[in-house]
């Protein structure tokens, strides 16, 4: 299957500062990825689309200043988490979308996991 | 109103016997459906796609979708320990809906050494 990386893996930041988390599809071109946020034992929230070089959507309930999204090439998005607080510190998982002739198929990175002190 | 269901569980199943997962669906035109497995503190991976109706065979699991019932469901086969993980049914609305992939909220598999 095609590979997503997310970058870093983990992070500690002090509370009003901002974190920058890279999500690259490494082996194919993604038009549409995707940021999840999940806490402990709960189910995965879609927090925003982004298509490459457009702005990107957000869903309901979700502070698009707070958390900026920059979808600039076919393989790379970022989210920045600005202004961070101890309630965003969460895992936050990027997907991209493969879709090719037959094909249309979701990838995850690994995620990244937030904790803000 | 809720796109895709899932019995969140925990189902519970004995090593070595089929584990038998389902889910349902509400939008008819649906194009395509996925099963991802998430074990605890890592992200969802994609197990299975399926596009048509009928089986679809891979390894030890089986997809197997019914459009006119709109339910999918997967089943496992020998279920190993290794299998116990939370498994997320997604779904593919119909062409004229945004791009978002439909989740749902999972079901916790656990297999009973």
């Amino acid at each position: 299957g095609a590979v997503v990386s997310q970058h870093p893996s983990r992070v500690i930041c002090k509370s009003g500062t901002s974190v920058k988390i890279e999500c690259r599809s490494l082996d194919f071109q993604a038009t549409t990825m995707f940021w999840y946020r999940q806490f402990p034992k709960q189910s995965l929230m879609l927090m925003a689309t982004s298509n490459e070089g457009s702005k990107a959507t957000y869903e309901q309930g979700v502070e698009k200043d707070k958390f900026l999204i920059n979808h600039a090439s076919l393989t790379l998005s970022t989210l920045t988490v600005t202004s961070a607080h101890p309630e965003d510190s969460s895992f936050y998982i990027c997907s991209a979308r493969a879709l090719t002739t037959g094909i249309d198929e979701q990838y995850f990175g690994p995620g990244t996991r937030l904790t803000v002190t | 109103q809720k796109e895709v269901e899932q019995n969140s569980g925990p189902l519970s199943v004995p090593e070595g016997a089929i584990a038998s997962l389902n889910c349902t669906y509400s939008d008819r035109g649906s194009q395509s459906f996925f099963w991802y497995r998430q074990y605890s503190g890592k992200s969802p991976e994609l197990i299975m796609s399926i596009y048509s109706n009928g089986d679809k065979e891979d390894g030890r699991f089986t997809a197997q979708l019914n459009k006119a019932s709109q339910y999918v469901s997967l089943l496992i086969r020998d279920s190993q320990p290794s299998d116990s993980a939370t498994y997320l049914c997604a779904v593919n609305p119909p062409a004229n809906r945004d791009d978002k992939i439909i989740f749902g909220k999972g079901t916790r598999l656990h297999i009973l050494p």
